[in-house]
């Protein structure tokens, strides 16, 4: 069973803080990583996807970093602003696996207070 | 335009009774895909249909659970007797074929929240 890990769990920050989160993932048959965001309400909406180990990718404020050899991806944000405010996902693909099958994780709910 | 929308937003049945979800693509993505998201947990695979068919069906839970999609666009995931835990948000994403080597980006709807009582 292939197992995508977040933490922290939830994450209450002060406007101005900048913070990040972790996913673990399985380091074998890696295909990809995906980060999405998701406020109460609305549609997920994508922020990165993720291939080659050592990836950085940057949004505004927003960025990420990838490492499949040892299984795990950190999103940033800097600056921590209120709409910041989200449940933040990611996604595993593995090799080999069904196109579209996803592997989530339970998500990180930040919470910017301003 | 327009992006993949979902209806209804909120559906609350009984148990026992039949639902149906839909989901409308993005015009011209091809692959559709069905997630459901049980309180406390991330959104787990259902179905991917590339096109009229079904590609991949092994997330479905049990064999209350059917999706169609007769036309390659609209589609519906179809629920029988349903159970209080089925209580879930359903997601409906859609991406362009994709194919070997390729990297799709999945577009969600708002999802579908399902109350069973």
């Amino acid at each position: 069973i292939l197992n995508v890990e977040q933490s922290p769990q939830s994450l209450h920050v002060q406007e101005g803080d900048s913070t990040n989160f972790t996913c673990s993932f399985p380091s074998s048959n890696f295909y990809a990583l995906h980060w999405y965001r998701w406020e109460t309400a609305k549609s997920p909406e994508a922020l990165f996807v993720m291939t080659l180990n050592g990836d950085e990718k940057k949004k505004g404020r927003i960025s990420a970093t990838l490492n499949t050899k040892e299984g795990y991806s950190y999103l940033y944000i800097k600056g921590s602003q209120p709409e910041d405010s989200a449940t933040y996902l990611c996604a595993f693909e593995n090799y080999g696996g069904s196109q579209g099958n996803l592997i989530f994780g339970k998500g990180t709910k930040l919470s910017v207070k301003p | 335009g327009a992006g993949v929308s979902q209806t209804p937003s909120n559906k609350v049945t009984e148990k026992g009774k039949y639902v149906e979800l839909r989901c409308d693509p993005i015009s011209g993505h091809t692959a559709l895909y069905w997630y459901r998201q049980s309180l406390g947990q991330g959104p787990e695979f259902l179905i991917y249909f590339q096109g009229t068919g079904a590609a991949d069906d092994s997330g479905l839970p049990n064999d209350r659970f059917f999706a169609v999609r007769p036309e390659g666009s609209v589609s519906t995931l179809k629920i029988q007797r349903t159970e209080r835990g089925d209580s879930a948000v359903y997601l409906c994403a859609s991406s362009s074929p994709g194919g070997p080597s390729t990297i799709v980006e999945q577009f969600f709807g708002p999802g579908t929240r399902l109350t069973v009582l």
